[in-house]
């Protein structure tokens, strides 16, 4: 089984904090990714990566960054941690499929962060 | 650019059917379907590829028209475990590589 892990279930931060969020994946997937879950509004895809040291924007990157130094591991970065980067925060591996899409995705067990 | 899924939220008695739909003004190559249970992460239940096929999975089964640019999730006989929220997640075309998008959810509840 596929086992995607993440560092922490709960996190309380101040404002102006960095934070840092990792998750591990267990697989050898190439891919990984970072999201953001608001009631309302689903999974908003913050970064991806394919491949180690590659990383992507994905559709909502302002205030975010990541590191990819290992395949196994992708860490996401508030640098300046704010208030409305109060959420749950989910990261995924994939292999790429068959026709070169992003392949299914396994999900951690998701990071709620507070952010006071 | 982020699909959308109607209704918002569904709620069954067991054994009713429901139909959750995905649409996108964006050319697919894929739709998948996931599904997340209250306080656990997002499982995947199903893949489209292009095609128009239809796949299931137990009693929950999905179409996929890429000319409409749509998919459907259809859940028959509805059980107490298939509460949850269920997402789409279209797959669009970038410069270096196809990326998945999710739609909002649409929430499901089923109840005895």
């Amino acid at each position: 089984d596929v086992k995607v892990t993440q560092s922490s279930r709960y996190l309380v931060k101040r404002t102006g904090e960095k934070v840092f969020l990792e998750c591990v994946q267990d697989m050898d997937h190439e891919n990984m990714f970072w999201y953001r879950q608001d009631p309302g509004l689903g999974l908003r895809l913050i970064y991806f990566s394919y491949d180690v040291k590659m990383k992507e924007k994905g559709d909502i990157p302002e205030g975010y960054s990541v590191s990819r130094e290992k395949k196994e591991r992708f860490s996401l970065i508030l640098e300046s941690a704010s208030t409305n980067q109060t959420s749950m925060y989910l990261c995924a591996s994939s292999l790429w499929d068959l026709a070169g899409g992003p392949g299914t995705q396994y999900f951690g067990p998701g990071t709620r962060l507070t952010v006071l | 650019q982020q699909p959308v899924q109607s209704p918002q939220a569904v709620i069954l008695r067991e054994g009713e059917d429901a139909v959750i739909n995905c649409s996108s003004s964006k050319a697919l190559y894929s739709v998948h379907w996931y599904r997340q249970k209250h306080g656990e992460a997002p499982v995947f239940l199903m893949i489209l590829l292009k095609g128009g096929e239809q796949k299931g999975h137990e009693k929950i089964s999905a179409s996929f028209n890429e000319k409409k640019q749509q998919s459907s999730l259809y859940l028959t006989a509805s059980q107490l475990s298939y509460s949850g929220t269920y997402f789409c997640g279209t797959e669009t075309r970038m410069e270096y590589g196809n990326k998945l998008v999710f739609g909002a959810g649409t929430i499901l509840r089923v109840k005895s």
